[in-house]
């Protein structure tokens, strides 16, 4: 099974809202993702959690809040978002978070911000 | 300027014919990744190289890697539509472990 699944499907919020992406995997992985992907273009890393633990941050603005609760379920906060910040939103994970090995994606949250 | 350069575009192909779709990077690759992603939803792993001169296939596609490792092309023998898609190349320099970065993407239309 090397399933990643990630809820909601779609999420329109207004820009003062707060609202959360979940994301699960039950493969035994270690290493969880969470990507940015605007229309027609590639996604873009925006955190890695390794172990529980944030492992990497690529300079994501606060607004966007990652946690890791445990080693299956992973999930990224969003509060005072801007229209800007309309993409779909991928969660990945793998093994281990270490070169060459492959990175699992779930189907991603269509979010639009009102 | 991009780090990985992927070639064509978009590429529109009748059913049965072949086709490449290439990625170049500029700088030394330590993994490369083969991704399909339909419209607005998921990537699904394809393949992994990481050996200069390595190929693998699955089904009627086959991936390989230059020996400079420096270039990989992804071939698709006997196209059908259930091939459309967007497919990604994707990069791991070495440098950042499980940081993958991506090429623009070549778009596949698949005429019945």
């Amino acid at each position: 099974d090397t399933e990643v699944t990630q809820t909601p499907k779609h999420l329109v919020m207004g820009m003062t809202n707060k609202k959360s992406l979940k994301c699960e995997q039950h493969m035994g992985h270690r290493a969880m993702y969470w990507y940015k992907q605007k229309a027609k273009k590639p996604p873009e890393l925006m955190f890695v959690y390794s172990y529980e633990k944030l492992s990497i941050n690529e300079s994501v603005p606060s607004r966007f809040s990652p946690e890791c609760p445990n080693s299956s379920l992973l999930n990224l906060h969003l509060h005072a978002l801007q229209p800007e910040d309309s993409a779909l939103y991928l969660c990945a994970s793998s093994q281990d978070q270490a070169t060459g090995i492959e990175q699992y994606f779930g189907p991603g949250t269509r979010l639009t911000v009102t | 300027s991009q780090e990985l350069e992927q070639s064509p575009q978009s590429l529109i192909v009748q059913e049965g014919k072949n086709l490449t779709i290439n990625c170049t990077s500029s700088k030394t690759l330590y993994g490369l990744y083969w991704y399909k992603q339909k419209y607005g939803e998921g990537l699904i792993f394809l393949m992994m190289l990481q050996k200069g001169g390595e190929e693998k296939s699955h089904e009627k596609i086959t991936a390989k890697l230059d020996e400079k490792k420096q270039q990989s092309s992804l071939h698709i023998t006997a196209s059908q539509p259930s091939h459309a898609g967007i497919y990604l190349c994707g990069a791991d320099r070495g440098t950042s472990y499980g940081k993958l970065t991506f090429g623009q993407g070549t778009i596949l239309t698949v005429h019945p």
